[in-house]
């Protein structure tokens, strides 16, 4: 069965990190971009940046550059996005989603939601 | 940086009738990346439409995409209650703030 599945949820206090892992399976995982997407409470849809598995080539949208590291391990067809830093702004719901290069978003996770409250 | 622009940001529409959804890109953009996608309540979104006009996989043919260059629509003809949700429209890197449709 083609999916991405998500670690659950989890609660952080203000200067934290979090750490939230996607794993694929059904589908060769290595030849797709996987981008992760946070949607905060009420709000639309914004993109974070991506990962290139076979070669971890990363892009990283500018908001985050600093703060936001992804990573993959080939073995277990898993990517992880590490958020640091966190402040509340950061409370939201965050989908890992995959790609080809058209950017076609046509595989979503779960979504994982994090909390950030002191 | 693109950004991108829906309208309107909430549409009460009836059963049968046709939903016309915006999204404006503040620049030209390539229409190969604009893509749509449906977001009902506690679900991930749904692509619904890529390459500006490509549905895809299994979305009922009363979902229909057009435009180029900074105009695009989504059209939703003979709209069914299970249409009730957010739209949001994409281009690479960059979402519209979605529109949401009710059907009453």
């Amino acid at each position: 069965q083609v999916q991405l599945v998500q670690s659950g949820a989890e609660v952080r206090k203000p200067g934290a990190s979090v750490n939230i892992s996607c794993k694929a399976s059904g589908y060769n995982f290595i030849n797709y971009y996987m981008h992760w997407v946070r949607q905060a409470p009420g709000q639309g849809l914004e993109w974070m940046g991506l990962i290139f598995p076979s070669g971890a080539n990363t892009n990283y949208a500018q908001k985050f550059l600093g703060r936001l590291t992804m990573t993959r391990d080939t073995s277990t067809s898993t990517v992880y996005m590490q958020l640091s830093g966190l402040r509340s702004e950061d409370t939201a719901l965050y989908f890992c989603v995959s790609s080809g290069i058209d950017y076609k978003l046509d595989l979503w996770g779960q979504g994982t939601p994090v909390t950030v409250s002191s | 940086e693109i950004m991108l622009t829906q309208a309107p940001g909430t549409l009460f529409l009836s059963p049968g009738e046709r939903a016309i959804l915006s999204c404006r890109a503040s620049e030209t953009v390539s229409s190969n990346y604009l893509a749509w996608y449906q977001q009902k309540p506690g679900q991930a979104p749904r692509l619904l439409i890529y390459a500006a006009s490509s549905r895809a996989r299994g979305v009922p043919d009363r979902f229909s995409g057009s435009g180029s260059g900074t105009d695009f629509t989504l059209t939703i003809s003979r709209l069914e209650p299970e249409d009730s949700a957010v739209y949001h429209c994409q281009q690479r890197y960059t979402f519209g703030q979605g529109t949401n449709l009710e059907i009453k």
